[in-house]
């Protein structure tokens, strides 16, 4: 989990909010992700940047958003048109985002929707 | 379509007896293979990877994993096992299309009895 943060580490939301995610990272990493997990289904991606300014949906991208306005962060807004956003959401990054790099994870968020 | 298989949900072992954690992939291309570790609300852990090269890659914690190209198997092994073990174990491949994520799979308990 060293060099990436993540806050807070538990998340409640009511219906219809809007709630965002932080993560930070100093290993002066360009690629950063954002991984949802569940149980029994591994994790599935949300979104990726590889460079500031710059991302890319992933498999499950509907109800959430992201910007990438500097290096470090790469926060994850969870909309109230996400239909069921309870779960565990991991960050990541890696040093270049190419195929052969390493993906480092923080320690994690549990959002739960009262 | 790129995939990876877990195929068992739990592996039960003994302290100090070997233990195997078993990964299938498909994917095109050259795969780039990785197994991490999570313990409880706990982000994951990177243990390993395979890139090229020796089909014996060793890891983190006294961990290795054999990469079987012809089998497409890359399986998770230790030759003694310690009750600090006991966690969910994850197999990914690198996706070598257009969309840069790993591929997880569903993940594997590992339970060391003592």
């Amino acid at each position: 989990d060293g060099g990436i943060t993540q806050s807070p580490k538990y998340l409640f939301r009511k219906e219809g909010q809007n709630v965002t995610l932080s993560c930070e990272q100093n290993l002066n990493h360009d690629a950063m992700y954002w991984y949802r997990q569940d149980p029994g289904q591994g994790l599935r991606l949300i979104y990726y940047s590889q460079i500031v300014n710059d991302f890319q949906k992933g498999d499950i991208a509907e109800g959430y958003s992201v910007s990438r306005e500097k290096k470090e962060s790469f926060p994850l807004t969870v909309t109230s048109a996400q239909k069921n956003p309870t779960a565990f959401y991991l960050c990541a990054s890696s040093s270049t985002g190419g195929f052969g790099d390493t993906q480092y994870f923080g320690p994690g968020t549990r959002l739960t929707v009262l | 379509a790129q995939s990876v298989a877990q195929p068992e949900d739990q592996v039960n072992v003994a302290e100090g007896n070997p233990l195997t954690v078993k990964c299938t992939y498909s994917v095109s291309g050259n795969p780039y293979l990785f197994w991490y570790v999570q313990y409880p609300n706990r982000g994951l852990q990177f243990l390993l990877k395979y890139i090229t090269g020796d089909n014996l890659v060793k890891g983190s914690y006294g961990f290795e994993a054999e990469f079987n190209k012809s089998q497409t198997s890359f399986h998770l092994k230790k030759p003694s096992a310690l009750v600090s073990d006991s966690a969910l174990y994850f197999c990914a491949v690198r996706d070598n299309g257009a969309t840069n994520k790993l591929i997880f799979g569903t993940g594997t308990l590992l339970a060391v009895q003592p």
